[in-house]
């Protein structure tokens, strides 16, 4: 299985700053996805980000907002813009391998 | 809009009995289904993935599915204390979607 990991593990940050998080993946795949986590909620999808193109939003994201890179098979970022308390929130990247979903440790990011 | 429905529980079982998860899906056209525990804090491990009706048998864990229904189960044997996680089942959409829908999750608890 793809072994993943993402930093930072954990953040806190000031309402209207930015944070870029990083998703590596051990062995390339062709779809990453990230996912937010609310407290005691499931999770959403964000975007797919496919090597080579742009990111697809989900409805309710917006590139602004969480704009993301896909520079090559085995890595990725999420920024999360302009933060605000409602971002607080645990960000999760999953891949694709061979059917199978797997998803990285999380980021557990909190806004003051 | 596809849904994913799970009794949110919680579920408690006593150790060495029987665990049964049961999720409902609305997009008959879904393909893949996934069961995933997630300990509290914890990002989603993946348990069992299956695409075919019938059963699917891993250890301790069944799945099984009945598209017909559009219900698929996870059956956990001789539970254990370690079980106890919220356990989240996901849909994929149809032939060619990558999307993947959780549902809300169901808490289960293995007493001693």
């Amino acid at each position: 299985s793809a072994v993943i990991s993402q930093k930072p593990s954990r953040d806190i940050c000031q309402r209207g700053t930015s944070l870029t998080i990083q998703c590596q993946v051990d062995s390339q795949v062709t779809m990453m996805f990230w996912y937010r986590q609310q407290p005691g909620q499931s999770l959403t999808l964000i975007a797919t980000a496919n090597q080579g193109s742009e990111a697809t939003y989900e409805s309710g994201f917006v590139i602004d907002k969480f704009p993301i890179s896909r520079p090559n098979l085995t890595f990725s970022t999420l920024t999360v813009s302009n933060m605000s308390p409602e971002d607080s929130s645990i960000y999760l990247c999953s891949v694709e391998d061979r059917g199978w979903r797997f998803f990285g440790p999380g980021t557990r990011l909190t806004v003051l | 809009q596809k849904e994913v429905e799970q009794n949110s529980g919680p579920l408690s079982v006593p150790e060495g009995a029987i665990a049964s998860l049961n999720c409902t899906y609305s997009d008959r056209g879904s393909q893949s289904f996934f069961w995933y525990r997630q300990y509290s804090g914890k990002s989603p491990e993946l348990i069992m993935f299956i695409y075919s009706n019938g059963d699917k048998e891993d250890g301790r864990f069944t799945a099984q599915l009945n598209k017909a229904s559009q219900y698929v189960s996870l059956l956990i044997r001789d539970s254990q204390p370690s079980d106890s996680a919220t356990y989240l089942c996901a849909v994929t959409g149809e032939a060619g979607s990558y999307q993947l829908t959780f549902g809300k999750g169901t808490k289960l608890s293995v007493i001693p």
